[in-house]
């Protein structure tokens, strides 16, 4: 089975880059790394998904290794309101089986004045 | 747009007794999804339903259920409540599909006693 695993916390300073790492070192050809963030009581809030190629937005970009076995969530200026925990789910494309999703324990992130 | 509102937000059962959660998704959007978040064991998923068919499933006794009707909104039903199953419930509706932009509800807090 597919597993994630993420650090469970990171301190960040204000106006500089914060980068989270996501180990997903079982995954394989046809599955997806998402990220989603979850500010203290608040449902989740999706951010960026990716398969193999980098990808950006104007929240965050997610960089996946070539062998697609870890990627990395950037935040390029961290403010105050990027605290929060952030979760790495992969997402498994299954035949006949439909799709299994493996959650990360999530990374708590402080951003610090 | 009127985001995804779940009802009740609070609620406290009797182990043994049923319970029904309500979701209304984003205007629109047909995917709907449930997840269970606890301290314990974080994020899981529970069930995607799209235009009212189940599409994809977690690992979840039969207790736990649900449903989707023609105007999208959804339920989940939980039968014969143990203690282990207080925990946060999340309901996310998308345009796309499972995990793509995913817009979340607050959830519905219960409590088993």
């Amino acid at each position: 089975d597919a597993k994630t695993t993420q650090p469970p916390s990171m301190d960040c300073a204000e106006g500089r880059a914060a980068n989270l790492p996501c180990n997903h070192s079982t995954i394989s050809g046809n599955e997806y790394v998402y990220w989603y963030r979850q500010i203290h009581s608040q449902g989740p809030q999706y951010i960026i998904h990716g398969l193999k190629n980098n990808e950006t937005n104007e929240m965050a970009s997610l960089i996946i290794t070539e062998d697609r076995k870890s990627s990395t969530l950037i935040l390029p200026h961290a403010t105050l309101r990027d605290t929060a925990v952030y979760y790495c789910i992969v997402r498994v494309a299954r035949e006949a089986a439909g799709n299994k999703l493996t959650f990360g324990g999530g990374t708590r992130v402080l951003v610090k004045p | 747009k009127a985001g995804v509102t779940q009802t009740p937000r609070y609620l406290i059962k009797t182990r043994g007794q049923q319970v029904t959660l309500s979701c209304s998704p984003i205007s629109g959007h047909r995917s709907v999804s449930w997840y269970q978040q606890t301290p314990g064991q974080g994020l899981q998923f529970l069930f995607e339903y799209f235009s009212e068919t189940q599409r994809n499933k977690g690992n979840f006794p039969g207790r736990f259920s649900g449903r989707q009707f023609s105007n999208s909104r959804s339920e989940m039903n939980v039968s014969t409540l143990e203690l282990g199953d207080s925990a946060l419930y999340l309901c996310a509706s998308s345009l796309q599909g499972l995990l793509r932009e995913q817009y979340f509800g607050p959830g519905t807090r219960l409590t088993v006693t």
